[in-house]
């Protein structure tokens, strides 16, 4: 699978939107772009996915570089509860290979 | 819908006995996974089944780890004999095409 980057972490204040980067320069035409959430222990949350397009749900927005070499991840209002470890996947199918995320502390 | 249900949610053992982590997986997926979660390693995928067969077991450390799936809402992942570096949090996670749902996790301590 192709690999991706990500700051080890991030900082962002409460109710403010929060832009988390990842990189994929190596991404392949088949490669899903997956993004999950891990808040302290407790088991890995799904965000959402995307292939090409732009994907909107209730949690966040996934923003894809016309390239699909890059993405964004987009939480619209931080609250105190999204402070979490945050892991940008690539995957051809249904195993996902976890790296080490992006760390977000959400700040009153 | 109780989301995954994962049993024990804590098991201490010693070095040598045989550990049985059990997982209820969300009705009407098709998919179940295992992972395991260490400081060391991170999440590292075990293995995965789809409608109840094993597709790929190629993350399952060695021959000490088995895992089965006997029907569409019970499985069971085994260690014996286990090992001090067994010790990790197990995630059992269900989910449909390209989603994944994770239960609480299982901590096992190994002595």
């Amino acid at each position: 699978d192709a690999k991706t980057t990500q700051p080890n972490s991030m900082e962002s204040n409460e109710e403010e939107p929060v832009h988390l980067p990842c990189n994929h320069s190596t991404i392949s035409g088949t490669d899903y772009i997956h993004w999950y959430r891990q808040l302290p222990s407790q088991g890995p949350e799904y965000v959402i996915h995307g292939l090409t397009s732009n994907v909107n749900n209730r949690m966040a927005s996934l923003a894809i570089a016309e390239d699909r070499k890059s993405s964004t991840l987009i939480l619209h209002r931080a609250t105190l509860r999204d402070a979490a470890v945050y892991y940008c996947i690539l995957s051809k199918g249904y195993a996902l290979n976890f790296g080490k995320g992006t760390s977000l502390l959400v700040t009153p | 819908d109780a989301g995954v249900i994962q049993s024990p949610r804590h098991e201490v053992t010693e070095m040598g006995q045989e550990v049985t982590l059990r997982c209820k997986p969300i009705s009407g997926h098709d998919y179940l996974f295992w992972y395991r979660q260490t400081m060391m390693r991170g999440l590292e995928l075990l293995i995965y089944f789809n409608n109840n067969v094993p597709i790929d077991d190629s993350g399952m450390p060695e021959d000490r780890f088995s895992a089965k799936m006997p029907n569409a809402s019970f499985s069971t992942l085994k260690i014996q004999p286990s090992e001090p570096r067994d010790s990790a949090v197990y995630f059992c996670a269900s989910g449909l095409k390209y989603e994944q749902y994770f239960g609480p996790g299982t901590r096992l301590t190994v002595t």
